[in-house]
């Protein structure tokens, strides 16, 4: 249990239509990521949040975008779903926006997501 | 990028140890070594981490080399339960917290 939680776990969808995956972070846990990992691949860095501001972008077209809250929970969001956004995404929780190559960081069990 | 290199695959028989080795040879003198694994669809679990020196914790050993190009994870006893995909990552920490997943490596572990 790493106190990582995210909703939903499986879901469906059609291409072109819009989907929001969800993260609460470990309690007291100010920076959270969200990853891709597509099947029988290391998962790939999305973005990361750090005190409600994003931080950090790995190679993510612009129709991928996020939010976090006050409480530091977050949202990932993905506009017009194409069929290879079908993938596990990831969110992970760690502490002080990446400023300490030390830290832990904690990972959810993730969203399937299917794009038909 | 920060690169690792591991064996795509390995074998363990249940009980015995299990040395997982790590290349990672564009590492800086601040980075940590971080092992994670996989359970079939599961998120990445943390094991453990390293600096310079030795580290142990209830799930494993972690053995670093001395110019620290490489690194060994050790499961002292495998189980049944050890069977998963196991990441190797360093990252400076600077800016985020982005972490350069390899394809790691599979391990079996026979009954």
């Amino acid at each position: 249990e790493t106190g990582v939680t995210q909703s939903p776990t499986h879901l469906i969808k059609t291409r072109g239509q819009q989907v929001t995956l969800r993260c609460s972070s470990q309690s007291g846990h100010n920076t959270v990521s969200w990853y891709q990992q597509a099947l029988g691949q290391g998962p790939q860095f999305i973005f990361q949040y750090y005190r409600e501001e994003e931080n950090g972008r790995g190679n993510f077209p612009p129709r991928f975008s996020g939010l976090q809250f006050p409480n530091y929970s977050s949202e990932l969001n993905v506009n017009a779903l194409e069929l290879d956004d079908s993938a596990l995404y990831l969110c992970a929780s760690s502490l002080g926006g990446g400023g300490v190559s030390g830290n832990t960081i904690y990972f959810g069990e993730g969203s399937w997501l299917t794009v038909v | 990028d920060a690169k690792t290199t591991q064996p795509n695959s390995m074998e363990s028989n249940e009980e015995e140890p299990v040395h997982l080795p790590c290349n990672h040879s564009t590492i800086s003198g601040t980075d940590y070594i971080h092992w994670y694994r996989q359970l079939p669809s599961q998120g990445p679990e943390y094991v453990i981490h390293g600096l310079t020196s030795n580290v142990n914790n209830r799930m494993a050993s972690l053995a670093i080399a001395e110019d620290r190009k490489s690194s060994t994870l050790i499961l002292h006893r495998a189980t049944l339960r050890d069977a998963a995909v196991y990441y190797c990552i360093h990252y400076s920490g600077a800016g985020s917290y982005q972490l350069t997943f390899g394809k790691g490596t599979k391990l079996s572990v026979i009954p």
